[in-house]
């Protein structure tokens, strides 16, 4: 079936204004993962989600940072009023139950001007 | 917490040759995934092969071999008759118990013709 994709491929927005990424996981896949891949921190966990529930936020750099999944499927992450420091990619990945090998989409380049 | 070392931040091999990767690890934990994941200029994140720590046989898919160490916690990749296709970035990741991947800071393979 068809792999984990993600939406839009590429955002440019201004300083201070909100952002949603959105992960469309590999059907089936009941576990769902957001990381963050900046030159200067390399590949950073943010979240994950088991069904809908996120048990681990850990990694969310600030409150500005929220996610959400519904009906276990889909996932957004929001970032309020963005900084230059959130540009970076954001790559999603899913897998059948957490623990399992995770499965990448082609993330989201977020620019932050 | 884990942490993954990839000590060598360039790479290159001639076509048809072979080159291994280097990767080495630190965790307390006895359980866990190793997996070696290629990103090219796609930007996507493909796995390119996994190893379960309990396993004493190392892992092989086509020309990519891992050669893993345990007690060593050491997990270096060797791809055999390389193409200029495996041109990429290649992460080296551990996966424990709390289901996130720790990655280390990648190593660019360049396959020169």
């Amino acid at each position: 079936g068809a792999g984990v994709s993600q939406s839009p491929s590429n955002k440019v927005t201004e300083k201070g204004k909100d952002v949603e990424l959105r992960c469309d996981p590999i059907s089936g896949h009941t576990a769902l993962y957001w990381y963050r891949q900046s030159l200067g921190q390399g590949l950073e966990f943010l979240i994950y989600f088991q069904g809908n529930s996120a048990p681990d936020k850990s990694g969310l750099p600030s409150d500005r940072f929220s996610a959400e999944r519904t009906g276990g499927s889909v996932s957004t992450l929001t970032i309020q009023r963005t900084q230059q420091e959130d540009s970076a990619v954001y790559l999603c990945a899913s897998s059948v139950v957490t623990g399992e090998t995770q499965y990448f989409g082609p993330g989201t380049r977020l620019t932050v001007l | 917490a884990q942490t993954v070392t990839q000590s060598q931040p360039e790479m290159s091999v001639q076509e048809a040759e072979t080159v291994t990767l280097s990767c080495t690890y630190d965790t307390s934990e006895n359980n866990y995934y190793l997996f070696w994941y290629k990103q090219p200029p796609s930007r996507q994140m493909i796995l390119v092969i996994r190893q379960e720590a309990y396993k004493q046989q190392n892992a092989t898919e086509n020309r990519f071999s891992v050669n893993f160490q345990k007690a060593a916690k050491s997990f270096s990749l060797k791809i055999s008759d390389s193409q200029l296709g495996d041109t990429a970035m290649y992460f080296c990741a551990f996966g424990g118990s709390n289901y996130k991947l720790t990655f280390g800071k990648g190593t660019l393979l360049t396959v020169n013709p």
